[in-house]
């Protein structure tokens, strides 16, 4: 069955520091990979996808995601983290059996401290 | 903002009673999909609608139904509704499909009392 699993429910990093937020997935062929930033009461913002190419993607906020195929991961990766990063994170894959709907992780929710 | 408007925002109704809740996706898009974010289930799809016809389905129950418009917004009805609805309903739309983004709206939360 295809999946993902983010395994930590929450991360916690000073404001300055390094973040990542971890993302396995479970998938037959090649895998879309996506990630999303929700903030209190509002919908779900777009960060990053892998489809294909480059391993290391770039996304909005200066985020970047790395994909590796032999550790069927997709961690979510930011060089110096700020305060306004705290978040709800969700890692999706594309349901390759429905459509091209998202199977969306738990979330991680990313607290920044200042 | 996404360019995906959802309304209402907020909806209070009683158990038993039914509900539309109404999207309209980014221009030029022709997929809509609908999903449920709960706090036991998590973010699960529902339904997606693809320039007017039903393309999947997910974990949507028989009391939920939804379509697609000519103009190309979408609908979801809720009947029935028990309190275990209770939720936040996003609707996103993209281009077509497979690796296009999928751009999500404010979202609806759903309260049955």
């Amino acid at each position: 069955a295809q999946s993902v699993a983010q395994p930590e429910d929450q991360v916690n990093v000073a404001e300055g520091n390094p973040l990542t937020v971890k993302c396995t997935y479970s998938v037959s062929g090649n895998p879309y990979l996506f990630w999303y930033v929700q903030y209190p009461n509002r919908g779900l913002q777009f960060l990053l996808k892998y489809i294909t190419g480059d391993n290391l993607v770039k996304g909005s906020y200066g985020f970047e995601a790395e994909f590796n195929k032999s550790q069927t991961s997709f961690h979510l990766k930011k060089p110096s983290a700020l305060v306004s990063d705290s978040a709800l994170y969700f890692c999706a894959v594309r349901d390759q059996q429905a459509g091209t709907a998202l199977i969306f992780g738990k979330g991680t929710t990313l607290s920044v401290s200042s | 903002d996404s360019g995906v408007t959802q309304t209402p925002k907020h909806l209070i109704t009683a158990t038993g009673q039914r509900v539309t809740l109404r999207c309209s996706p980014r221009s030029g898009d022709l997929s809509v999909y609908w999903y449920q974010q709960s706090l036991d289930q998590g973010l699960q799809f529902l339904i997606q609608y693809y320039n007017g016809e039903e393309r999947a389905k997910g974990n949507i129950l028989e009391r939920f139904s939804a379509q697609q418009f000519p103009d190309l917004h979408s609908e979801l009805n809720l009947s029935s509704l028990e309190l275990g609805d209770s939720a936040l309903y996003f609707c996103a739309s993209s281009t077509q499909g497979g690796g296009e983004t999928q751009y999500f709206g404010p979202g609806t939360r759903l309260l049955v009392l």
